[in-house]
Parts: structure tokens; C-alpha cells; sequence
């Protein structure tokens, strides 16, 4: 079973690249999620969608789009990355809202630098 | 934004010890849930809580749901090197709402 598959692993940016990360489930959750992780910060949530083409803001957006043109993809960009955005950015589904929606699968991952 | 406090931030512990870490907030949440992160990877869910006062447990891990609703603890009995990790604490204010992570306990399991 896939479940949550994010790409790339790992990636070096230089300060004002764009770049966009990948994420898919294969479980037809409604919901997605982005997170980023930085040390003794824990998961701070950037961007969600309940649903295909519905998105919303979370706790740390700025220097982030999204979009969900389809059930199963949620990618992430980055139009302009910055230093602060060195990170390790986590997409998570859950089933559905309700009781289900914190229970969440997560990804492995991306490391990213920017420099 | 929100922040749960979660202590320790690290421990270092010999295999066989029972572990207690703990989840604060100054706010109430609705629900409450442990993770686990293994190195290169996601979390895991390990416990959601659903109740004040709930004590729920899965193999030698147990969770408890604060009377108050504003804190949770995990134990871990008996310690085994495959316990390493990090451990974050994550609270629901209402179904459907965001989740608001802790800062996370680091542990560390010597042989």
C-alpha cells in the first residue's frame, strides 16, 4: 500500500528559486494537509483542502500556494524560497472530518535547504 | 499561534525503564492524540483520547486525557530500543479543526 507518497526526499534551493512539492494519496481521502517541521517547533500546519478544489490557509502560509484540482494530488509550491523556509515539510490525509479527520498519515517527508 | 508545551524535550533512558512525558496547554482541547516519528519518516498515530479523564492504552504504551482538559500523558513501560523517537502530543479544539502539535519529546533507548 502507498498510502501518502511525497517527492523529492530531498532538495537545495538557492534563495528565489520556485519550486513545487509533490504530494499524492491513494486511500481517496478528502482531506490534505501540508505541515513543516522545524526542531523543538513541532508541526505547524501551512495549508489544507477538505475536498477537490477547496483550499484554505493554515497557522503558516505565507510564501505558500496550493491548489486541489483532484482528490488524490496536493502539491505544494514555493514561489520565492527564502532561507526561512530550510525545513522538513510533511503532507498528511485523513479520511474525512469528524472524528476521523485527526487521524492522520503522513508522508515521509522532504528535506528541504534553501540557501 | 497555539502551542502545546510538551516536556521533556529529550531523554536518554536504559532499556527496561518506564518512560512519562507529558503535554501542556493554557487552552482546552476537545481531543487529544500521541504520535510517534521514527528517523526519515512520518508521524505515526500511536492513541487518540476523546474524553476527560480517559486512560486508553496500546501494548506498553498508555495515554491519559487530563480532567482538565488541558493537559495529556503518555507512559511507556519497559522500555525496548525500538521505542527511539519522537514523541509529539497533538490537541483538537472541535471535530474538523486543525491540530495543534506539541513541541515533541526526543527519546533515546541505550541498550
Amino acid at each position: 500500500n502507498a498510502g501518502v507518497t511525497q517527492t523529492p526526499k530531498f532538495q537545495v534551493l538557492k534563495t528565489g528559486q520556485s519550486m513545487t512539492l509533490q504530494c499524492a494519496q491513494d486511500m481517496n481521502h478528502e482531506y490534505m494537509s501540508w505541515y513543516r517541521q522545524d526542531p523543538g517547533m513541532g508541526l505547524r500546519l501551512i495549508h489544507y483542502s477538505v475536498g477537490a478544489g477547496i483550499t484554505d490557509q493554515g497557522e503558516v502560509p505565507n510564501g505558500y500556494n496550493v491548489s486541489r484540482s483532484t482528490t488524490e494530488d496536493f502539491p505544494l509550491r514555493l514561489l520565492s524560497a527564502a532561507p526561512s523556509q530550510t525545513s522538513v515539510y510533511f503532507c498528511a490525509s485523513s479520511p474525512r472530518q469528524g472524528r476521523a479527520n485527526e487521524k492522520l498519515f503522513f508522508g515521509s517527508g522532504t528535506q528541504l535547504s534553501v540557501l | 499561534g497555539q502551542q502545546l508545551n510538551q516536556s521533556p524535550q529529550s531523554m536518554f533512558i536504559q532499556e527496561g525503564e518506564d518512560v512519562s512525558m507529558n503535554c501542556t496547554s493554557s487552552s482546552i482541547f476537545n481531543t487529544w492524540l500521541w504520535y510517534k516519528q521514527e528517523p526519515g519518516e512520518g508521524p505515526v498515530l500511536l492513541i487518540a483520547l476523546y474524553k476527560a479523564g480517559e486512560l486508553t492504552s496500546n501494548g506498553r504504551l498508555t495515554a491519559q486525557f487530563g480532567i482538565t482538559r488541558k493537559d495529556s500523558f503518555l507512559n511507556i513501560s519497559a522500555s525496548i530500543p525500538s521505542d527511539v523517537g519522537i514523541y509529539f502530543c497533538a490537541g483538537q479544539k472541535y471535530a474538523g479543526n486543525m491540530l495543534t502539535f506539541g513541541g515533541g519529546t526526543r527519546l533515546m533507548v541505550k541498550p
